[in-house]
């Protein structure tokens, strides 16, 4: 079955460089979802998107963006990059009605900020 | 706002022996939902098992069973028979109904399986 697909897997960037990350779900599921897992840590909720449209968002700096586009994938841009912005960035995606519908999370991008 | 609380960041059980790892949670909701999920070396999150909040019966997946009491809120998670690829990084996770409704995770059970 398809998963979630997240690209690049892995992406070295210097300080104050920008980084975007891709995700594209599986198919016909309509919302996505972005965490981020530093090193040690929980994931925690970054911002969601239901039908393309900025459904949650939780506590994503002002120096990142994302957008969910026509064929649903969803990029991440981050800019002014520090270093404590390395960590594991998820991407999950599910079916957004019913209320409950399984969240599929991708294998992640590691971003190392040097 | 909700939290979950995971107690124990570390725990190790033998091959084949039966280990329960906890969780705590707190929220003012009457119906949600709660997860745990898997983090192995390859760092993929994987989802172990599902429970309603308005369901009374315990979930169980195969090996793994939770323990749900909702007046304490309490969320455990049972593993019979331990085996080695068991071993991983698991989180316990809470959910409120709705669209595009975020996880909010525990801060994770580190397990050893050992031989």
């Amino acid at each position: 079955a398809a998963g979630v697909i997240q690209s690049p897997r892995h992406l070295i960037k210097e300080k104050r460089e920008t980084a975007t990350l891709k995700c594209y779900p599986i198919p016909r599921h309509d919302t996505v979802y972005w965490y981020q897992q530093g090193p040690g840590q929980d994931p925690q909720f970054l911002i969601s998107f239901y039908e393309k449209m900025q459904s949650d968002k939780g506590s994503i700096p002002d120096r990142f963006s994302a957008q969910q586009f026509s064929d649903y994938h969803s990029e991440l841009n981050m800019s002014s990059l520090e270093l404590g912005d390395s960590a594991l960035y998820f991407c999950a995606s599910s079916f957004g009605q019913p209320s409950y519908n399984e969240q599929f999370f991708g294998p992640g991008t590691r971003l190392t900020v040097l | 706002a909700q939290t979950v609380t995971q107690s124990q960041p570390e725990m190790s059980v033998q091959e084949a022996e039966t280990v329960t790892l906890s969780c705590t949670y707190d929220t003012s909701e009457n119906n949600y939902y709660l997860f745990w999920y898997k983090q192995p070396p390859s760092r993929q999150m994987i989802l172990v098992i599902r429970q309603e909040a308005y369901k009374q019966q315990n979930a169980t997946e195969n090996r793994f069973s939770v323990n749900f009491q909702k007046a304490a809120k309490s969320f455990s998670l049972k593993i019979s028979d331990s085996q080695l690829g068991d071993t991983a990084m698991y989180f316990c996770a809470f959910m409120k109904p709705g669209t595009a409704s975020k996880l909010t995770f525990g801060t994770g059970t580190r397990l050893q399986v050992t031989l």
